[in-house]
Parts: C-alpha cells; structure tokens; sequence
C-alpha cells in the first residue's frame, strides 16, 4: 500500500542553521511528491512539488526514486519557518493523494 | 487564498447527535476532499467527490456520509458522533489539466469538532 513516513515529530533547530526534514515513501509507479506546510492558525498551503523543480522560500526538496525520499532542506532557517509541515504523495494521474503523518518545526532565535 | 470556506469553524456536541459540516468553494473546481487532521496521523482522507453527486470514500470513511448536490458545496455528515471523531476537520478543493492529471490541492480554514 502507498504510504508516507516522516520519522521525525519535532525537529528544533537554531536560526541560521541548516534544516532537513526527511520524508520516505512507499509506492511502485511514478510518484508526486508534495510538501505542504501549515502556519500557525493558517491554512495548508503547498510549499513545493517535485515536478516543478523549483525552491520556494528557500526551500527545496529532490526526489531520491533510490532510496524513495523526497527530503525537504534549507540552509539557513528562519524563525518564520516554524510549522508544521507535511509530505505527500499522489499517484493513479493524482485520483489519490497520501499524507506523511507530519513534522513541526521550530526555529529557535 | 482559493475561494474556500467551511462552516462551523468550532463546534461542540454531544456523543450520538448528527452533525453536519459545510465546505463552499467559488473556484469551480471539479474534485472536493474532506479529511481528519490528528496528531501523529497528519490528514487522513475521509471522502472525496469527482463530481456533483459523484463521491467516494477515503481511507477513514466509517462513521461518516457525504453529499454533493452541486458543484459548490460539499457536507460531510456525522449521522452519531462519537468522542473519537473529535478532530480537526479539512475541506480541500482541486482541479486536473486537459491530460486528467490533478493540480495543487486548495484547503480551506478548517472545522474543530468536539464531541463530548
């Protein structure tokens, strides 16, 4: 069955300093991967996506089909990125979608 | 934000009364997704629709119905709520390409559901 792993429930770390928040999946075709993130008192938003390739606020994530990661990494944190955030996958043309059971970051000042 | 409201934002019931939520969108998109936001488990996928009267259920489906008579409205329905369906409730929208693949899913503001 397809499933998310996020083997971290807390992660602290200080401003300034590098930050990965890993994420394993489980499926056999050709995944979608997503990290969504969600504020406090705010709504889940889409940080990234993998096919996009792309790094918002300075976060970027590649999919690693080897070891069937999608890590989520940024090396300087802010405090503002404190939050909570989710991986996900989407397989069967994105008709089903998974979530990781979440990781909350926190940046220390 | 996409155009995304739900209704109650806070509710407190009792354990074997009905309760309904309302998820509304103004975006026109075609699949609608409720689901369950708990601690250590993220959101768990409760029901979804691909269409007006068009619905399916999720991994978390028992105890819970759905309904979507038109393409704005989505309610998810508690027929005898159970202290177990305390929760943080999740409406999110989304729409596919020409291709049938499906975008970014949209979510709204949420729903707490206490039920005592």
């Amino acid at each position: 069955a397809q499933r998310v792993t996020q083997p971290e429930k807390l992660l602290s770390v200080f401003k300034g300093a590098p930050v990965e928040l890993k994420c394993n999946y489980s499926y056999s075709g050709s995944p979608e991967l997503f990290w969504y993130v969600q504020y406090s008192r705010q709504r889940l938003q889409l940080l990234l996506r993998h096919i996009s390739r792309e790094s918002i606020k300075g976060f970027t994530a590649d999919l690693n089909k080897g070891e069937t990661s999608f890590h989520l990494k940024k090396p300087f944190a802010q405090e503002e990125d404190s939050a909570m955030y989710y991986c996900a996958l989407s397989y069967n043309y994105g008709q089903n979608i998974v979530f990781g059971p979440g990781t909350r970051l926190s940046v220390l000042p | 934000d996409a155009g995304i409201t739900q209704s109650p934002r806070h509710k407190v019931t009792e354990t074997g009364t009905p309760v309904t939520l309302r998820c509304h969108q103004t975006e026109n998109h075609r699949y609608m997704y409720w689901y369950r936001q708990d601690p250590g488990h993220g959101l768990r996928l409760i029901h979804y629709s691909y269409g007006v009267k068009d619905t399916d259920k999720g991994e978390v489906s028992d105890g819970y119905s759905v309904s979507r008579s038109k393409t704005e409205d989505f309610l998810l329905t508690l027929e005898s709520a159970t202290s177990s369906q305390t929760s943080v409730y999740f409406c999110a929208i989304s729409e596919s390409n020409q291709e049938g693949s499906l975008y970014e899913q949209y979510f709204g503001p949420g729903t707490r559901l206490t039920v005592t």
